[in-house]
């Protein structure tokens, strides 16, 4: 059974860093890529960006190029969502899915991670 | 960045009616548009892809049809597991998403 397992909600501050990751199983978990979706409270879904963990290929959305960073470790199957300074716009929910190929729907989707930033 | 426009934002039906979403694209995306359901509290699901297939054990009451800038998804018969909230994406290219049709019980 393919599975995207996300890691929990998290509370943070404007400026500190975070770093949230999502992990796969039941697949070839180097076969596929791994996009991230944003959604912000009550509103719709934003294509983030997608990582293809076989050789680490990334590429962004221009709307979030240089906001967040995407990176993945395939030793441990797990791919990762990353900020160095969060502000109060980054409260979302954020979810992980898997793409066959780098333009393609998405077939799987983890839980999602709720992250709210607030001072 | 292509901008998909869904109609209506909201559509109000009966258990057992039939329910016709529209999404417009602002270029041609050809057949490379998918439709998602999203439950409040889940995570979208995929239905639709390639503007028409069904994804893997979606009920054959949802079908999707159109190409270039013209898209419909139909629910021949609503169930009440169906109300929910229906986002269109194309993948011509960096995806986009519409903005949604929520779909609620009249």
């Amino acid at each position: 059974e393919v599975q995207l397992v996300q890691s929990g909600a998290e509370v943070k501050k404007p400026g500190e860093s975070l770093k949230i990751s999502c992990k796969g199983s039941g697949y070839s978990f180097t076969s596929y890529w791994i996009g991230w979706v944003r959604q912000m409270p009550g509103k719709g879904l934003e294509w983030m960006g997608i990582i293809y963990p076989g050789d680490s290929d990334t590429r962004y959305s221009p709307s979030f190029q240089g906001q967040v960073t995407i990176s993945a470790d395939k030793s441990i199957s797990t791919a990762y969502l990353q900020w160095s300074s969060l502000k109060a716009s980054d409260t979302a929910m954020y979810y992980c899915a898997r793409q066959s190929s780098s333009w393609a729907p998405s077939d799987y989707w983890g839980q999602g991670t709720l992250v709210t930033v607030s001072s | 960045e292509i901008v998909m426009t869904q109609s209506p934002a909201t559509l109000s039906v009966s258990p057992g009616e039939r329910a016709t979403l529209s999404c417009r694209a602002s270029q041609s995306v050809s057949s490379n548009l998918a439709w998602y359901q999203q439950k409040p509290g889940q995570a979208p699901r995929l239905l639709i892809y390639g503007a028409s297939t069904r994804a893997t054990g979606i009920p054959a009451r949802f079908s999707g049809s159109g190409s270039g800038t013209e898209f419909t998804l139909t629910i021949s018969s609503l169930q009440s597991e169906d109300f929910a909230v229906y986002y269109c994406q194309q993948y011509n290219n960096w995806p986009t998403f519409g903005q949604g049709t929520k779909v609620e019980i009249k």
